[in-house]
């Protein structure tokens, strides 16, 4: 069984803020994942990662920012929250030796900016 | 490169009824393809997959999906329809190999009347 983690699971939170989304994974997965989640539409890919000290940009662009200093660890950072970012965020990480992308999501973190 | 279509952001059935929600894909490589599950306020859940193989692929919770080359399409079906069903539906497609990304459609809300 998939072990993902995120934290909070909801924020609500001033415009200006900064606010880090915690993510943590036990399964050794290289790659981890985030995407953005408008409700009622599709996942868009924000960032991802092959390992430590790896980090991309996704398909869709995002004021966010990423690191991963440990293998477990993918956090998100937004500098200045506003309400443009008021949106549910999941976190993904998958087995890199797979050669099939099947990827294990965590449960969320619904972000309202106000 | 990939791209999926669901047909039917919203689908309702009465419970005991036929659960087909409908997926097709476009994939210049062999496709890969999900159905993952997302419950109120939880991450995604993986149904069921297909890589290789049989073509007829069944998941948890008596879900099951045809692969259907000539066709392009991946549909999800049910044959009775419990109220614990109700959800939003996510068909995802990817190609082979490890750097190949996942792409998601747009989603289908299932509402189960009783």
């Amino acid at each position: 069984e998939a072990d993902i983690y995120q934290t909070p699971r909801y924020l609500v939170i001033g415009t200006g803020k900064k606010i880090t989304l915690e993510c943590s994974q036990t399964m050794g997965h290289d790659k981890m994942y985030w995407y953005q989640q408008d409700p009622g539409m599709e996942l868009h890919l924000i960032h991802y990662s092959y390992g430590v000290n790896s980090t991309e940009k996704g398909d869709l662009s995002s004021e966010s920012t990423v690191s991963r200093i440990r293998t477990e660890h993918f956090p998100l950072t937004l500098e200045s929250a506003r309400p443009s970012h008021t949106s549910q965020y999941l976190c993904a990480s998958r087995n890199r030796g797979l050669a099939v992308n099947e990827q294990f999501f965590g449960p969320g973190t619904r972000l309202t900016v106000l | 490169a990939q791209s999926v279509t669901q047909l039917g952001s919203h689908v309702s059935v009465s419970e005991g009824a036929l659960v087909l929600l409908r997926c097709n894909y476009s994939s210049s490589v062999p496709p890969y393809l999900f159905w993952y599950v997302q419950y109120p306020n939880q991450g995604l859940q993986l149904l069921l997959k297909y890589t290789t193989g049989a073509t007829l692929v069944k998941g948890i919770n008596g879900f099951e999906a045809e692969f259907k080359k000539s066709e392009t399409s991946f549909h999800l079906t049910k044959p009775s329809a419990h109220m614990s069903d109700a959800a939003e539906y996510f068909c995802a497609v990817t190609g082979w190999g490890s750097d190949e990304k996942l792409t998601f459609g747009t989603g289908t809300r299932l509402t189960i009347i009783p």
